[in-house]
């Protein structure tokens, strides 16, 4: 166990929906990074929030967007639903802004029929 | 930009069998490396990690890595691997001094038969 939670473990939706994935970092960890692990592009880097802040982006669609909240939990909110957005979702934490270990959740699971 | 390769994409060997999975990354300055292993059906686990200091690191399970800057490599030995090695592992980068956003390889599946 990791010490990062993520709910829902499971989550299936239609096309054209709005989904919003959760995640609770590990006590003390102030950045929370998001990843999307899919079969055609592999585990592709979203976003990074840290105490709060966006600090990185990554390869995010538009229709995606994610915050952190001062008790440091973060959502990522999927709209306008793709089937091509099928794919796992991790939300990784560490302890500072920089190049620190980072700790995963369980991620969720995203099926879009 | 950044890049990992991981050259193995399907690897499967007998019990007791020596392991090395091969991952290059493309990058010219300061890096931080890992060794990730994700068990089926489980989440992202660290094997081992390499800031600086010894370029051979030792992580959990047995697992060891060594960097080789002139190369720019990071492979990953078991000398005697275990049916439950059975498992998909990812090779890691990210540059010291940006965010820390990790870049992974395409990741390399190994079946280990009993």
């Amino acid at each position: 166990d990791s010490g990062v939670t993520q709910t829902p473990k499971h989550l299936i939706t239609a096309t054209g929906q709005r989904v919003t994935l959760r995640c609770s970092p590990r006590s003390g960890d102030l950045s929370v990074y998001w990843y999307q692990q899919s079969l055609d592009q592999g585990l592709q880097f979203l976003i990074h929030y840290y105490n709060g802040e966006e600090r990185a982006k990554g390869n995010i669609l538009e229709r995606f967007s994610a915050q952190q909240f001062p008790d440091l939990h973060s959502e990522l909110n999927l709209s306008s639903l793709e089937l091509g957005d099928s794919a796992l979702y991790f939300c990784a934490s560490s302890l500072g802004l920089a190049a620190d270990t980072q700790y995963f959740g369980p991620g969720t699971r995203l099926t879009v029929l | 930009a950044q890049s990992v390769s991981q050259h193995n994409h399907h690897v499967i060997l007998s019990e007791a069998a020596s392991l090395e999975l091969g991952c290059n990354y493309s990058y010219g300055g300061t890096v931080n490396l890992f060794w990730y292993v994700q068990y089926p059906g489980q989440h992202l686990q660290l094997l081992l990690k390499y800031f600086s200091g010894d370029p051979l690191v030792k992580g959990i399970k047995g697992f060891e890595a060594e960097f080789i800057k002139s190369k720019f490599s990071f492979n990953l030995r078991k000398p005697s691997v275990q049916w439950s090695d059975t498992a998909e592992y990812f090779c890691a980068v990210t540059s010291a001094g940006n965010t820390g956003k990790l870049i992974f390889g395409q990741g390399t599946t190994l079946q280990v038969k009993p």
